[in-house]
């Protein structure tokens, strides 16, 4: 089954508005990561942050981690255009170096 | 931006023939993944291997076949397609190391198979 699971699918908004996506995952972890993927692309790495980890910041990227509630957060704060893509959380599940991506949330930033 | 780099880049075959997918990366990473993507969906793991000579299935039943002869090159086969070979591929790599860290994804080679 599924490890991870982004909230909402789908998700349009007004650039320079924020944009918040939600994973939430099964199992216990040692790490969570959030990829980008620009339509037709490969993946690209965002951001990492370790199960003792709460929140971690990089550039206009803000994520927060809850294990007590298996679930984390990605901020995109003063979104701009491109910024639409589809966004995976990834996590390992101490699956001896493989990770489970989510479905994604597809964000579209409108002009 | 990462140094891997798959070919062809779009690939539209017909039925019965065989392919082969072209992975390479410049990093000197011992651990490389393909994933398969339909549209819109979710990355589902195919095949992966952590260093020369070594290749496991992935979670997804694949039809495909890898080898990892060098370091630096992943190559997956296909026999003979279909249209249900029909998705997107995709080639990561990563560091050995303990626990999970970053995979650094290639662009992808998009398959049509007619």
């Amino acid at each position: 089954s599924q490890q991870g699971e982004e909230d909402p699918q789908a998700l349009s908004i007004q650039e320079g508005e924020n944009a918040t996506m939600n994973c939430s995952y099964k199992t216990s972890i040692n790490n969570l990561q959030w990829y980008r993927q620009n339509s037709g692309r490969g993946l690209v790495h965002l951001i990492l942050i370790r199960s003792n980890e709460r929140e971690k910041h990089s550039g206009r990227l803000r994520v927060t981690l809850d294990t007590s509630k298996k679930s984390s957060s990605l901020l995109i704060t003063a979104s701009r255009a491109a910024d639409t893509a589809s966004y995976f959380c990834a996590t390992d599940a101490g699956r001896d170096d493989k990770i489970i991506f989510g479905k994604g949330t597809r964000l579209h930033i409108l002009p | 931006e990462a140094d891997i780099y798959q070919t062809p880049r779009y690939l539209v075959i017909g039925t019965g023939k065989k392919i082969t997918l072209e992975c390479s990366q410049t990093m000197g990473h011992d651990k490389m993944y393909w994933y398969q993507q339909d549209p819109g969906m979710e990355l589902h793991l195919i095949h992966y291997s952590y260093g020369v000579n070594s290749t496991e299935k992935g979670d997804l039943s694949s039809e495909s076949t890898v080898s990892r002869i060098r370091t630096e090159h992943f190559p997956l086969t296909l026999e003979s397609a279909r249209p249900s070979h029909t998705s997107q591929y995709l080639c990561a790599s990563g560091h050995q190391g303990i626990g999970t860290d970053t995979q650094y994804f290639g662009p992808g080679t998009r398959l049509t198979v007619l």
